[in-house]
């Protein structure tokens, strides 16, 4: 089993809809979760980061992460065609340690 | 604002040939890292460096090898390709001294391999 598991999709949701993408983890020593978009062809790029549970809001973005279910998750409010992307989950033990990635999903708005 | 600077962009090699990929992190940032990300996959964590220093090692084969040099860029250095090393290779940096405390990893663009 890994330890970052994540529905690789492809998703596609009509322009405007709310959008839910999740990871589900198996190491309870994960404390810093983060969420990274990836357009084709290019490298990962951050967009949200949460240490340890709760809930941060940014934008059209929310993250959430639930510790005791070791489960985390991204919403992407009023969703538009250049949301268009792979999302890849993304967390880390220490501040320090390497990130363990989750598959990515792929996420496509239609217009 | 400065980023992540990878070159090559494309690279097309031979097997069993050899080749070389070079980083260059965000100016001020400590630790540099490798990351291999192979068609459909998730990135896979290859090796760190942390002020010149190796910090961590993921599955890096033993074929590759990697270093950090006083300007804080980074090489990695594979021999004996074969075709399964066809892949983007990221690298990306971070500062541990973030004053956020994040010490978020800053990706760049990628240097796509591709072995014949």
């Amino acid at each position: 089993q890994k330890e970052v598991e994540q529905d690789p999709g492809p998703l596609s949701v009509p322009e405007g809809a709310i959008v839910s993408l999740n990871c589900t983890y198996s190491n309870s020593a994960f404390q810093y979760f983060m969420w990274y978009r990836q357009y084709s062809r290019k490298g990962p790029e951050l967009l949200m980061y949460t240490y340890s549970s709760g809930n941060k809001e940014d934008g059209r973005f929310t993250a959430q992460v639930d510790k005791s279910s070791k489960y985390i998750s991204l919403f992407i409010r009023d969703s538009q065609p250049s949301d268009s992307a792979t999302y890849l989950c993304a967390m880390r033990a220490n501040r320090d340690d390497k990130i363990i990635f989750g598959k990515g999903t792929r996420l496509h708005i239609l217009p | 604002a400065a980023g992540v600077i990878q070159s090559p962009r494309h690279l097309i090699k031979e097997k069993r040939e050899t080749a070389t990929l070079k980083c260059y992190p965000i100016p001020r940032h400590d630790t540099v890292y490798w990351y291999q990300q192979g068609p459909g996959q998730d990135p896979q964590f290859l090796i760190s460096f942390y002020e010149k220093m190796q910090s961590d090692k993921g599955s890096i084969p033993d074929r590759f090898s990697a270093q950090q040099f006083s300007d804080y860029h980074s090489e990695l250095n594979m021999s004996s390709l074969e075709l399964g090393d066809s892949a983007l290779y990221f690298c990306a940096s971070s500062s541990g001294t973030d004053p956020s405390g994040a010490n978020v990893l800053t990706f760049g663009a990628g240097s796509r391999l591709t072995v014949l």
